[in-house]
């Protein structure tokens, strides 16, 4: 099973500031990564799919990056709706996993 | 506009039952793979089990395999989730979530979930 490490655990970021979100795959995943926000109580939302391709209706502030190991979700100007809890998802090998999730909370 | 709405949760016992519903709309259900993910209270996301547009091939992750039954019944639009002899490790919120068109193995959208406790 393919292990997905997210780093940092907590991201303290000011309004404004951009944000890097970083997710390592524990073997290739070629381009097969996901990310998703879910804030408190609610369900997860996709934003990026296939590592940088946004999902519909997602605010170009959000973009993907990344192939084989190394990842990253940028938020380019974090707005006070974004701070949430954010995970990568790799889809390349059987069975889907998740990573352990990085909290983006205001500083 | 897509909605799934998850039922079925509640508190029960180890090595109790329990079954999962999922109602659809918005899309044309038998056209999609459908599956369950789970987050334990304060945790992170863990892929449960899927289900194939016309239900003829499920998947199960190993730690509820032999244990969990995944269905569908498409004249309904509703999925569901068996699940036997459940443990306390069980205990989590059960999210419904629809795929993308290609089966690419990422989850489009989510229900609000539904919560499982396991605990004596």
């Amino acid at each position: 099973e393919i292990v997905m490490m997210q780093s940092p655990a907590t991201l303290s970021v000011s309004p404004g500031e951009r944000g890097i979100l970083s997710c390592r795959a524990s073997q290739s995943v070629s381009g097969n990564v996901a990310w998703y926000q879910q804030k408190p109580g609610q369900a997860p939302r996709l934003l990026i799919y296939d590592a940088s391709t946004r999902a519909p209706g997602i605010p170009a502030r959000f973009s993907g990056s990344g192939s084989g190991t190394e990842f990253t979700l940028t938020i380019s100007s974090l707005q006070s709706e974004d701070f949430a809890l954010y995970f990568c998802q790799q889809y390349n090998n059987w069975p889907e996993t998740f990573g352990g999730g990085t909290k983006v909370e205001i500083k | 506009e897509v909605q799934l709405v998850e039922s079925g949760g509640d508190l029960v016992q180890p090595g109790g039952s329990l079954r999962l519903s999922c109602a659809a709309s918005g899309f044309t259900f038998s056209s999609y793979v459908m599956s369950w993910v789970r987050q334990a209270p304060g945790k992170g996301l863990e892929w449960v089990s899927s289900i194939s547009g016309r239900g003829g091939s499920t998947y199960y992750a190993d730690s509820v395999k032999g244990r969990f039954t995944i269905s569908r019944d498409n004249s309904r639009d509703t999925q569901y989730l068996q699940m036997n002899s459940l443990r306390v490790e069980d205990t989590a919120i059960y999210y419904c979530a629809k795929g993308d068109a290609y089966n690419s193995g990422f989850f489009v959208s989510w229900g609000q979930g539904t919560l499982v406790t396991v605990s004596s």
